[in-house]
């Protein structure tokens, strides 16, 4: 299957700074990408679908401005999360698709802790 | 609305087979998907329905009814690492896939 690299696996920050994650497609070229978030015991949660080339489209609720993504390559996504606070740690998943693809491949997902 | 519908929690004996139900609603409907999910780790792909019956793959089967909204996942054979969170996600009329809670399945010797 295709291979969806996130980096990094886990990160730990201080509260008001910004932290970036990667989301890459190694084998394929991924039109879409979606930002899922989890948290402990629940659902992913879809953060907002991003088309190369394209703003992404975020969901209800998800802030535009704190959560900053990124597709300006067929191969590369990122999420910026901006001054962060401990509310937002979370697990933080990709997962991307080509445009002949139904099946979208997940990254290994981001472990963020804020302190 | 949009809804997914699975036991929260299933304990079953290792080489036992288990299975594990779904009942959906979605906005329209392009297949299911199931995935598992083991703690702290990203979703892996089990597989995708979409059309009504049984796929059979190794030691895992899905089943699809489109018209009673409801799928299955078969294990057989269990073993203690297949211990892990099973999501069942449709896919809605935009190509959007639906996630709930997930079933979380418990292996004991």
């Amino acid at each position: 299957g295709a291979v969806v690299s996130q980096h990094p696996s886990w990160v730990i920050c201080k509260s008001g700074t910004s932290v970036k994650i990667e989301c890459r497609s190694l084998d394929f070229q991924a039109t879409t990408m979606f930002w899922y978030r989890q948290f402990p015991k629940q659902s992913l949660m879809l953060m907002a679908t991003s088309n190369e080339g394209s703003k992404a489209t975020y969901e209800q609720g998800v802030e535009k401005d704190k959560f900053l993504i990124n597709h300006a390559s067929l191969t590369l996504s990122t999420l910026t999360v901006t001054s962060a606070h401990p509310e937002d740690s979370s697990f933080y998943i990709c997962s991307a698709k080509g445009a002949r693809d139904t099946e979208a491949f997940f990254g290994q997902g981001t472990r963020l802790t804020v302190v | 609305g949009q809804n997914i519908d699975q036991p929260t929690e299933m304990t079953a004996t290792e080489g036992a087979i288990v299975q594990i139900n779904c009942t959906y609603q979605t906005s329209g409907f392009n297949g299911l998907f199931w995935y598992q999910q083991h703690a702290g780790e990203a979703p892996t792909f089990l597989s995708y329905n979409v059309l009504d019956g049984l796929e059979e793959k190794g030691r895992f089967s899905s089943f699809l009814s489109r018209s009673k909204g409801y799928s299955y996942l078969l294990l057989k054979e269990l073993q203690m690492k297949d211990s892990a969170s099973y999501l069942c996600a449709p896919m809605d009329s935009n190509y959007q896939l639906i996630w709930g809670a997930g079933t979380k399945l418990i292996i004991k010797p």
